[in-house]
């Protein structure tokens, strides 16, 4: 079975400083899909940036990136420039490719790091 | 504004209860999810309908009963649940492609008394 482990519970960060999140996932499959979600106290998720594995070319989207080393299954976000509505709980997420039976919502999800900002 | 409505944002019900949570999707998407998210514990997926079919079912108990009458709506019925279920249930909704991702509502916050 997949899992999906995030060994920063919280995280603190300053105002337009760059941080990043950790990330690892342990599987056999070797096609899968990798997402990052933002949870802020609204409590909706909010995908912030999702990595193919077959891409070797890591996310970005704006000042969110992803270093994506598939041989150690690390997944990490790094956020640039931080900002205050940064703050959130994040959680890094694995779904299985449609060549494992993966569905589209059937995703393992890690525990889960608070990121708080400071001013 | 999401795209993804709940309702109630909170609710608190003692265990003899019945009560239903309602998820409505406003983004012509096809598949419809429920999930569960407890404290200090991931989010775990409860119930799946693509095309109002049920798809998938984690292994959940039958006090949970889902119902899906059209694409756009999605309910949880709840029927004498125990403390333990006390959560934050969550509905998302997506197009059954591969690359589309996954669009949540603002949650249920339950609260088993």
């Amino acid at each position: 079975a997949q899992t999906v482990t995030q060994s920063q519970p919280e995280m603190s960060v300053q105002e337009a400083e760059t941080v990043t999140l950790s990330c690892t996932y342990d599987t056999s499959e070797s096609d899968y899909y990798l997402f990052w979600y933002k949870q802020p106290p609204s409590r909706q998720m909010i995908l912030v940036i999702r990595q193919e594995a077959y891409k070797q070319q890591n996310a970005t989207e704006n000042r969110f990136s992803v270093n994506f080393q598939k041989a150690a299954k690390s997944f990490s976000l790094k956020i640039s420039d931080s900002q205050l509505g940064d703050a959130a709980m994040y959680f890094c997420a694995y779904r299985s490719g449609l060549n494992y039976g993966g569905s589209q919502g059937n995703l393992i999800f890690g525990k889960g790091t608070k990121l708080s900002v400071k001013p | 504004e999401t795209g993804v409505t709940q309702t109630p944002r909170h609710l608190v019900m003692g265990m003899t209860n019945k009560k239903s949570l309602k998820c409505e999707q406003h983004l012509g998407h096809n598949a419809m999810y429920w999930y569960k998210q407890s404290a200090k514990k991931p989010l775990e997926l409860m119930f799946v309908y693509n095309f109002k079919e049920q798809t998938e079912n984690n292994s959940v108990p039958s006090r949970f009963s889902p119902e899906c009458p059209n694409s756009s709506h999605l309910f949880l019925h709840l029927h004498t649940l125990q403390p333990e279920d006390s959560a934050l249930y969550l509905c998302a909704s997506s197009q059954e492609t591969q690359n589309s991702p996954l669009h949540f509502g603002n949650g249920t916050r339950l609260t088993v008394t």
